[in-house]
């Protein structure tokens, strides 16, 4: 019954492939986030959906594809991976408030430690 | 420069001891503040939330406070437990404009026995 849940939780890989994170929310809300958090800890948001419209994109290079079927689901595709891609990735969602995205409480997923070698 | 710093950056308390972590910031114009909680291995988990006319909130043994007027915010934690161990990270969101959404570095503290 797990509220977010992302896979793998570890992804360890060779620079210049192709690889994949996906994540899932049970909790019916309508907007899903993706974060990077460094080997510095600094947590960045990179990208934002609501309704599986792409509302957030942060200066993220464009080797980084989200992509949303559905509300319950938002995945993370990266092409040619690069050492500085290795960190920590959360998935995130909150419900939708008139007063705003930014003003919502964010329920995160366990995260993805991806590591390029 | 970021705009949330967090000090101390890591802190080690005794179980059973207070102790308080900061967190500065410039982010304008204010909308809210948020602390999160992420033990190690995991993703964050929200603690409290805190808007421009809230002064303290508390959750348990965890209180924050927030002076919007110097833009600071303090997370005590009250007879602190070794579950207590774990990053803390304030986060704050602006109204509107750019970045909106400020992360700080987090606090690392560790509860020993």
């Amino acid at each position: 019954d797990t509220a977010v849940s992302q896979t793998p939780k570890y992804l360890v890989t060779q620079m210049g492939n192709d690889k994949s994170i996906k994540c899932e929310q049970n909790l019916g809300h309508d907007t899903m986030y993706w974060y990077k958090q460094d080997s510095k800890k600094f947590l960045k948001i990179m990208f934002s959906y609501n309704n599986k419209e792409l509302i957030i994109n942060e200066t993220v290079p464009n080797r980084f594809s989200p992509k949303s079927p559905d509300k319950a689901h938002l995945n993370l595709h990266i092409n040619s991976l690069e050492l500085g891609d290795s960190a920590v990735y959360f998935c995130a969602s909150s419900p939708f408030r008139t007063s705003g995205i930014y003003n919502n409480e964010q329920f995160f997923g366990p995260g993805t430690r991806l590591t390029v070698l | 420069k970021n705009q949330v710093e967090q000090s101390p950056q890591s802190l080690i308390i005794l179980e059973g001891k207070n102790c308080t972590l900061q967190c500065n910031y410039t982010v304008s114009p204010f909308s809210n503040l948020r602390w999160y909680k992420q033990d190690t291995g995991r993703g964050p988990v929200s603690l409290t939330i805190m808007t421009f006319s809230e002064n303290t909130k508390s959750n348990g043994r965890y209180t924050a406070t927030l002076d919007a007027d110097t833009k600071q915010s303090s997370l005590h934690i009250t007879a602190s437990q070794l579950s207590d161990s774990a990053s803390y990270i304030c986060v704050v969101s602006a109204s509107y404009g750019n970045n909106r959404l400020a992360f700080g570095k987090g606090n690392q503290v560790v509860v020993i026995p």
